[in-house]
């Protein structure tokens, strides 16, 4: 079935340090791919989103590109701010109903002023 | 318009002892989900309501979870009696569209610590 692994953490950067946030995946045919954020005391959001092989997602200044190839989608940030810490979660559709999307571990940033 | 809230935020209990959570979905969302965090490890899915309906429970562990949803409205999540394992975050969301990521709407769930 699909799943997705997430690098661990927590990661702890200073401020308008270059984020790279590693998630690869397992899946059937080529679903798409999803960056969720929790930010302290929130419920998750949906921070971006890719529906195909070499799309690119952006929001907030993240960026993530589906690379069919290396079956990644690697999030990254080229200058966090405090405002960035919070949990991210990669994550893809188990099937139409997106609500049962495959989440990885999560990975807690830090950004340290 | 007012997001999905879920209480408690936080619930400290004794091993043996019932728990009950509850989640208000955002107005008019025929979709609920539950999920929960354990360890700070993935989010796993644990149910699906449309409307009163269990559409999909393939994800509780086990009978000691009882989810409900009378009226479709607002849900609950009662684990009984409660074990160590269950400790963890419980996340709900709701949705109109069961399609699209992009609608779907997260709780900032309800911590559970089981001692």
């Amino acid at each position: 079935g699909n799943s997705v692994t997430q690098m661990e953490g927590p990661v702890t950067l200073s401020e308008e340090a270059f984020l790279t946030i590693n998630c690869t995946y397992t899946a059937t045919g080529y679903p798409s791919l999803f960056w969720y954020v929790q930010y302290p005391g929130e419920g998750l959001q949906l921070l971006l989103k890719a529906t195909k092989a070499d799309d690119k997602g952006s929001n907030k200044g993240f960026e993530a590109t589906y690379r069919k190839e290396t079956t990644s989608f690697h999030l990254e940030k080229g200058s966090v701010q405090v405002s960035d810490s919070a949990v991210y979660f990669c994550a893809l559709p188990v099937n139409t109903n997106a609500g049962k999307s495959t989440f990885g571990d999560g990975t807690t940033l830090t950004v340290k002023p | 318009e007012a997001g999905v809230t879920q209480f408690p935020s936080h619930s400290v209990i004794e091993k043996g002892q019932t728990v009950t959570l509850r989640c208000d979905p955002i107005s008019g969302h025929d979709n609920l989900y539950w999920y929960r965090r354990v360890m700070g490890k993935e989010i796993k899915f644990l149910l699906h309501f449309v409307k009163e309906s269990k559409q999909d429970e393939s994800g509780m562990p086990n009978n000691r979870f009882l989810a409900e949803r009378t009226g479709g409205t607002y849900s609950t999540l009662k684990v009984q009696p409660a074990e160590l394992e269950d400790s963890g975050v419980y996340f709900c969301a709701s949705s109109q569209d069961p399609g699209a990521n992009e609608k779907l709407f997260f709780g900032s769930g309800t911590q559970l610590s089981v001692l």
